[in-house]
């Protein structure tokens, strides 16, 4: 089965500080993308960085990047310099092993960033 | 604006109403889906729609009634809910591919049942 886990149900950070939010999945794809989407209190789900499995390089976007470990299967979030507009739940996505393109969800980790 | 719109936001309804949620996505994508986001819950995938065929049903009570009348819109139809299904509903699009493909989601259709 296709799955995806965050194992810290809930972080906080102070601003400008850094925090790691950690995942990891199963896919039975060589070839596929990883996600991280960001919800904020609005609900609205929005994709803050994405991975290309087969890219040795670590997706960079900002003050957000992720560490690939493909061989562990783990895509951990780190948010540099961290802002009280990143306080959000974040989601880690994987591929649901077909063609169809969808995607399995982590169960989410709620950020908060103290001032 | 994340080019997937949703309406209506928020609705509430009684256990024998009949209502309908829409999707419409103007991304030229060619698959849709609907989740569902409870409390202290992953998000669920309910239905994928694949060039307006469905192809994937998640074990979801026949209560909720997909419908996809062309690519760029996609329909929940709810009757004689239960007050567990109240949660939000969220729309997504997507590119269908191997590998997953990023999906775009609407704001959520935040439903109560009472």
């Amino acid at each position: 089965a296709q799955t995806v886990t965050q194992s810290q149900p809930e972080m906080s950070v102070q601003e400008a500080e850094t925090v790691t939010l950690s995942c990891t999945y199963d896919t039975s794809e060589n070839n596929y993308y990883l996600f991280w989407y960001k919800q904020p209190p609005s609900r609205q789900m929005i994709l803050v960085i994405r991975q290309e499995a087969y890219k040795q390089q670590n997706a960079t976007e900002n003050r957000f990047s992720v560490n690939f470990q493909k061989a562990a299967k783990s895509f951990s979030l780190k948010i540099s310099d961290s802002q009280l507009g990143d306080t959000a739940m974040y989601f880690c996505a994987a591929p649901g092993g077909s063609t169809l393109g969808r995607l399995y969800f982590g169960r989410g980790t709620q950020l908060t960033v103290w001032p | 604006e994340t080019g997937v719109t949703q309406t209506p936001r928020h609705l509430v309804m009684g256990m024998t109403n009949k209502k309908s949620l829409k999707c419409e996505q103007h991304l030229g994508h060619n698959a849709m889906y609907w989740y569902k986001q409870s409390a202290k819950k992953p998000l669920e995938l309910m239905f994928v729609y694949s060039l307006e065929e469905r192809v994937e049903n998640n074990s979801v009570p026949s209560r909720f009634s997909p419908e996809c009348p062309n690519s760029s819109h996609l329909f929940l139809h709810l009757h004689t809910l239960q007050p567990e299904d109240s949660a939000l509903y969220l729309c997504a699009s997507s590119q269908k591919g191997t590998g997953g493909s990023e999906a775009f989601f609407g704001q959520g259709t935040r439903l109560t049942v009472v």
